[in-house]
């Protein structure tokens, strides 16, 4: 079955500087990518996907990049501020529906 | 409001006292899951169902059971629960979709098993 490393465990920047988490999964079929974002004793919220189709996409500050190829992706998130600070999950799936989590990184925006 | 709502949100509980935590939806989604959260393993999929009467096993059903015999509901039993089972326990539904799509989660339930 699919398997979805996820680095760093804990990363830790300064304001204003950006932040990079990657994942890599096993099972090439996998076709949907999201991000999900749980803030402290709150429910995990979706913040961005991308599928296999498109290599890179991005919203305002935050952004995923794809390589099918080296399966991989990335969450890339620019001009951090102290509310990005959570646990940042990263996802694959073949089918659009069960997904297969990372472990988690714990994301702390100094100020 | 649409919404995923999960009961109860917190239980203490001793081992082999059977319990039923219900997850309900109110958004018509097809797709409805149990997670486990433990740290450093992230969200785990116990089991999923992607309609009524329809339910498959995830990467952790050993020791749950779920039902599915309306689609805004889907309870997960645990007939005899053992300290190995306390955990973060989230509920999510999605609509059914091969494209990908949000899956909305819970509030959550956190179990503990003396």
């Amino acid at each position: 079955g699919e398997n979805v490393e996820q680095h760093p465990s804990t990363l830790s920047v300064q304001e204003g500087d950006s932040a990079v988490i990657k994942c890599t999964y096993s099972d090439s079929a996998s076709n949907y990518f999201p991000w999900y974002k749980q803030e402290l004793g709150k429910r995990p919220q979706l913040i961005i996907d991308i599928r296999s189709n498109v290599g890179e996409k991005k919203d305002q500050r935050i952004a995923v990049t794809l390589n099918k190829t080296a399966k991989h992706f990335s969450l890339h998130i620019t001009e951090t501020q102290p509310e990005d600070s959570a646990v940042y999950f990263c996802a694959a799936s073949r089918d659009g529906n069960k997904l297969v989590f990372g472990a988690g990184t714990i994301l702390r925006v100094k100020s | 409001e649409a919404q995923v709502t999960q009961n109860p949100r917190y239980l203490i509980t001793v081992t082999g006292k059977k319990l039923t935590v219900t997850c309900s939806q109110n958004m018509n989604h097809e797709y409805m899951s149990w997670y486990r959260q433990d740290p450093g393993l992230g969200l785990r999929q116990i089991y999923y169902s992607m309609n009524v009467e329809v339910t498959d096993k995830g990467d952790v059903p050993e020791g749950y059971k779920v039902s599915r015999k309306e689609k805004r509901n889907f309870p997960l039993i645990l007939e005899s629960p053992s300290p190995n089972q306390t955990s973060l326990y989230f509920c999510a539904s999605s609509f059914l979709n091969g494209q990908g799509g949000e899956q909305y989660f819970g509030p959550g339930t956190r179990l503990t098993v003396t």
